[in-house]
């Protein structure tokens, strides 16, 4: 049972617009939702995280929204450029992310933005 | 300059000839896992580590050994590997204290069994 359910798939977004990736999860003792950023041919590096006690954290152009109630949070690209194409991936872990705990990831989205 | 380094890179190999990924990291971090990425299936892991002779199965260990005899190393073994287990493999290490929250990952393994 896959417990962390990423969409879309993939997506194809013009230069300058908004990027937007969804996910949801079941497991309500998840407290600690990051996203990791994959460019082809390297490993996922962190991008940005959020923890269930705030709704918002934006970093530069990405924004994480975070609804508890729906067990729902997004990822938000604003102004999207060419160099942001890559698979992104979202990821759930109970523990704060630290200590013991696993990280448990979405099934990615392959983001293109086109020029 | 923190890194997970695995090797080798990109490997080519036959039914049934055992070989290892190594991963090794130079952060001193306790947890090291491995994992493998498929196409529309995302990162599954495969084992983890959360110390030296501590390791336990993730969500997808059959076919797959490891060992964890040193902090720094962590080697992913297919005894007997098959082309199901074609596939690109990332070695990944954190710490486990309150800092620990950020995953590093290798630059991935890409393997072909045929």
């Amino acid at each position: 049972q896959q417990q962390v359910k990423q969409s879309p798939q993939s997506l194809i977004v013009q230069k300058g617009g908004i990027s937007i990736i969804n996910c949801a999860y079941e497991n309500t003792a998840f407290d600690y939702f990051p996203w990791y950023q994959q460019f082809p041919g390297k490993g996922p590096a962190l991008l940005i995280a959020i923890r269930p006690d705030v709704s918002e954290k934006k970093e530069g152009r990405f924004t994480i929204s975070f609804n508890k109630s729906a067990k729902q949070f997004s990822l938000h690209i604003m102004d999207s450029q060419p160099g942001d194409s890559a698979t992104y991936f979202c990821a759930a872990s109970i523990g704060g992310g630290s200590g013991y705990s696993t990280l448990t990831f979405g099934k990615g989205t392959m983001l293109l933005v086109s020029p | 300059e923190a890194q997970v380094t695995q090797n080798p890179r990109y490997l080519i190999t036959v039914t049934g000839k055992k070989l290892t990924v190594t991963c090794s990291q130079n952060m001193n971090h306790e947890y090291m896992s491995w994992y493998r990425q498929d196409p529309g299936l995302g990162l599954r892991q495969i084992y983890y580590s959360m110390n030296v002779e501590v390791t336990d199965k993730g969500d997808v260990p059959e076919g797959y050994k490891v060992s964890r005899k040193e902090k720094r190393n962590f080697p992913l073994i297919l005894e007997s590997p098959s082309p199901n287990q074609t596939s690109l493999y990332f070695c990944a290490s954190r710490a486990v204290d309150s800092s620990g929250n950020t995953i590093y990952f290798g630059e991935g393994s890409w393997l072909t069994v045929v």
